[in-house]
């Protein structure tokens, strides 16, 4: 089974534009949340999407958003980039069974903002 | 307030050691899981754990689930330096529940030298 994939892997952009990250959950999972990780925060949970439908959202300025299709395949955004935003971003995906919660992570996005 | 503490943060020792990482919280969770973590990649998850006092071996590895459920401790024996990485351990409140009752520490970076 093929597992989480994101894209791109790489991105640099200038402040105050904006992107689009990528990722495929593993095939049948329905879950996939984003995090957004640096050095000093750690792991920080930006969003979760599950049928397309946004269940739970962490405490990050509206300039992140994100929507998930009818695939499950799942996209984030962020507007008016800021120096700050510069992090690996990841996007993981789960699930729903009758085990316990568990979450399968893609390699991440490296965004850097100049 | 950090809900789930790791320790210690950094840990940097010779090959052949042998090393234990703490995972400890004040709340009770319904499965934990560890993670381990390269540069630049996503976490992989090692384990999962769910009744308290539970006990996983994973070659070298060996996770304890403390007997309230509470905190959580990893243990390497004769560590390599391909277990170099950062381990995070993760929280669930919800039984196969969503991302929103999942927690993660920040991790403890390991290093070991050849």
């Amino acid at each position: 089974k093929a597992g989480v994939t994101q894209t791109p892997r790489y991105l640099i952009k200038t402040r105050g534009q904006q992107v689009t990250l990528s990722c495929s959950p593993i095939s049948g999972h329905r879950s996939v949340s984003w995090y957004q990780q640096t050095p000093g925060q750690g792991l920080q949970f930006l969003f979760e999407y599950f049928s397309e439908t946004q269940r739970n959202k962490g405490n990050f300025p509206g300039r992140f958003s994100g929507r998930q299709f009818s695939n499950s395949r799942s996209e984030m955004n962020v507007s008016t980039l800021e120096l700050g935003d510069s992090a690996l971003y990841l996007c993981a995906s789960s699930s729903f069974g009758t085990g316990p919660y568990e979450q399968y992570f893609g390699p991440g996005t490296r965004l850097t903002v100049t | 307030t950090q809900l789930l503490e790791q320790s210690p943060q950094f840990l940097s020792i010779q090959e052949g050691e042998n090393l234990t990482v703490y995972c400890n919280s004040s709340s009770v969770f319904s499965s934990l899981q560890w993670y381990r973590q390269e540069p630049g990649e996503g976490p992989v998850l090692l384990v999962t754990v769910v009744t308290g006092g539970e006990v996983k071996k994973l070659k070298r590895l060996t996770f304890q689930f403390g007997d309230a459920r509470k905190d959580s401790s990893l243990h390497i024996t004769a560590a390599q330096p391909g277990d170099t990485g950062l381990y995070l351990c993760a929280g669930a409140w919800d039984y196969g529940g969503s991302q929103g009752n999942l927690i993660f520490g920040k991790g403890t970076k390991l290093s070991v030298k050849p």
